[in-house]
């Protein structure tokens, strides 16, 4: 069946770099797109951004300039990196493939 | 960007009632090819968001026929029926017609 799973550090210093892996299973990654999306504690669902079945990304415009999607296909492994955090980007962070099927979310702390 | 505007429920919801939601996008979300890009999310509390409706009016898989969604090219809505306690959460409608994809900010629903 259909599974992701995110992982990354819990913990990141501000103005470090954020690393998150989303390892899929159910699927292959040169068939379906896999989405980044984010939820601060206790707010709303914020879309981050995409890899596409061929490779190609989207990126949400408000994080472009930071963000980085990309994938290791026979790893089943798509990773996020974004750079210069700071404390609004404490969230949980959610891999999801298309609408109706989501990862059960990473909690990531930016604090020092 | 798309905006979508979601509407408060006059909480708390009697168990058994009916409740309706509202969204409006700032955008038609109806296509050239007659489909509204156009879903709806129930997040449990503790939960990933988990698709109930999407194009606007198609209930996901395995979703109780309790929920419906209706709407136009720009104002939604998702009527409940009968409310039950498992349908207590924060419901967010989202547009799929164009990157960025964009969410509602959430309406909670509590259980009377």
């Amino acid at each position: 069946q259909v599974q992701l799973k995110e992982s990354g550090p819990g913990l990141v210093q501000p103005s470090q770099t954020l690393s998150l892996t989303c390892t899929v299973s159910g699927f292959s990654l040169t068939d379906y797109s896999v989405h980044w999306v984010r939820q601060p504690p206790g707010k709303g669902l914020e879309w981050m951004g995409r890899i596409q079945s061929g490779g190609s990304t989207d990126y949400n415009s408000a994080l472009k300039s930071r963000l980085s999607i990309s994938r290791d296909t026979s790893k089943s492994q798509v990773f996020l990196k974004m750079n210069s955090l700071q404390t609004e980007d404490t969230a949980i962070y959610f891999c999801t493939r298309g609408p109706d099927y989501w990862g059960q979310g990473v909690m990531v702390t930016v604090s020092s | 960007d798309i905006v979508m505007t979601q509407g408060a429920l006059p909480n708390p919801v009697p168990s058994g009632e009916s409740a309706s939601i509202t969204c409006q996008s700032s955008k038609s979300l109806l296509h050239s090819n007659g489909k509204t890009y156009l879903n709806w999310y129930l997040q449990r509390p503790g939960q990933s968001p988990q698709l109930l409706i999407y194009w606007m009016s198609t209930r996901a898989s395995g979703v109780s026929d309790r929920f419906s969604g209706s709407g136009s090219g720009t104002d939604f809505t998702l009527k409940i029926s009968s409310v039950e306690a498992e349908d207590v959460g924060v419901y967010y409608c989202q547009q799929f017609l164009e990157y960025p994809r964009t969410f509602g900010a959430g309406t909670k629903l509590e259980l009377k």
